[in-house]
């Protein structure tokens, strides 16, 4: 089946400083990804739809200044938090889609801002 | 906009026993629905899911559920429990047009010996 890589799988970064992480579709091309985050003991918000070769687009409520998405390539959408601080520690995870009907995670990564 | 109710925060059951999650869809249509189980610290994993045909639906690890429109529910169950079932189960919705997903809160699954 499909398979979707997120790196890093966990991070711990100073507040102020910006984090990267990377959700990559390793068998099939993906026009279009989507973020989620989780906080502890929550469920799994959706943040944003990235799609390749445009700007993605943002749910209510999520600044799209401070969480950057880029979508460069039919493999490759980066989230990047920047200048972080700690209520933006939690769990992050990228989905993507092949076709209209199957949804496969990456394996999520854990930001701690200390 | 779709959403999901799973009215159980928390179940504890006995290994051997069945179990059966609970989980209430909102949307308009006939959505896609899907159970996720998350182990402490890890990503999330697909047990089943529905798009149409047999309302009865088969998954990994001995789960099924069954999608009943009348009551806008799609409950998992598993016959008989195994310790490494416990978890955190997810119940989700996409809609058919943009295939975002409406997570459920979350049913915690403690299993005792």
């Amino acid at each position: 089946g499909a398979v979707v890589s997120q790196h890093p799988s966990w991070v711990i970064c100073k507040s102020g400083t910006s984090v990267k992480i990377e959700c990559r579709s390793l068998d099939f091309q993906a026009t279009t990804m989507f973020w989620y985050r989780q906080f502890p003991k929550q469920s799994l918000m959706l943040m944003a739809t990235s799609n390749e070769g445009s700007k993605a687009t943002y749910e209510q409520g999520v600044e799209k200044d401070k969480f950057l998405i880029n979508h460069a390539s039919l493999t490759l959408s980066t989230l990047t938090v920047t200048s972080a601080h700690p209520e933006d520690s939690s769990f992050y995870i990228c989905t993507t889609k092949q076709g209209n009907t199957e949804a496969f995670f990456g394996q999520g990564t854990r930001l701690t801002v200390v | 906009a779709q959403s999901v109710t799973q009215p159980d925060i928390h179940i504890t059951v006995s290994e051997g026993a069945s179990l059966e999650l609970r989980c209430n869809y909102s949307y308009g249509a006939t959505p896609y629905l899907f159970w996720y189980v998350q182990s402490p610290g890890q990503g999330l994993q697909l047990l089943l899911k529905y798009f149409s045909g047999d309302t009865l639906v088969q998954g990994i690890k001995g789960f099924e559920a069954e999608f009943k429109r009348s009551q806008s529910s799609f409950n998992l169950r598993k016959p008989s429990v195994h310790w490494s079932d416990a978890a955190e189960y997810f119940c989700a919705v996409g809609a058919r047009e943009d295939y975002k997903l409406s997570f459920g809160a979350g049913t915690t699954v403690t299993v005792r010996a």
